[in-house]
């Protein structure tokens, strides 16, 4: 079963635009949410994450919005640029286990 | 400072034959992962260790068999390779302190004819 759900698949957007990256989880023991940037031929890296006691988060471009009564969260890409294309996985973890449950990933194309 | 390094990053098998993946971490981190990547699969859990001398199974561990060495080295084993088991193969380990934080490897793939 998919207990991190992903969507969409693919993504294209021009320079400067705002790419939104959909995800939904079902376990409500998850108690921390990371999104994950992956370059081809790379592993990939932590890009923000937030927990569900605060409903937005920001790190610089890059927002985390969080529905906790949904069971919902999204990650924003302000003024998008060609250097962010990439794979985008979103994730979720129960403190207890350290476990990370990823979505199945967004592939993202900023065009110049 | 090295982080996770993965060996080998290319490898082609037939099917049946048996090889082993190893991964070294130099973070001194407690816990490590393995996880395999496919095309619309995403990330998937094969087996991970919480500390040294523990491993446990996660989402698909069936065909696999790990090992935790030492607090620095987790190798996963495929003892007969199938050719279900073509994907790209992470090692990942991170820190109780800060679950879900998990660090990455470059990733291995493998190919099974």
């Amino acid at each position: 079963q998919q207990q991190v759900k992903q969507s969409p698949q693919s993504l294209i957007v021009q320079k400067g635009g705002i790419p939104i990256i959909n995800c939904a989880y079902e376990n409500t023991a998850f108690d921390y949410f990371p999104w994950y940037q992956q370059f081809p031929g790379k592993g990939p890296a932590l890009l923000i994450a937030i927990r569900p006691d605060v409903s937005e988060k920001k790190e610089g471009r890059f927002t985390i919005s969080f529905n906790k009564s949904a069971k919902q969260f999204s990650l924003h890409i302000m003024d998008s640029q060609p250097g962010d294309s990439a794979t985008y996985f979103c994730a979720a973890s129960s403190g207890g286990y350290q476990k990370v449950t990823f979505g199945t990933g967004t592939k993202l194309q900023v065009i110049p | 400072n090295a982080g996770v390094t993965q060996t080998p990053k290319f490898q082609v098998l037939k099917t049946g034959q048996s090889m082993t993946l190893q991964c070294a971490q130099d973070m001194n981190h407690n816990s490590m992962y393995w996880y395999r990547q496919d095309p619309g699969m995403g990330l998937r859990l094969i087996y991970y260790s919480a500390s040294e001398g523990t491993t446990d199974k996660g989402e698909v561990p069936n065909g696999y068999n790990v090992s935790r060495l030492n607090k620095r080295e987790f190798s996963l084993r495929l003892e007969s390779a199938a050719p279900s088991q073509t994907s790209v193969y992470f090692c990942a380990s991170s820190e109780p302190t800060r679950p879900g934080e998990l660090f990455f490897g470059e990733g291995s793939r493998l190919t099974v004819l």
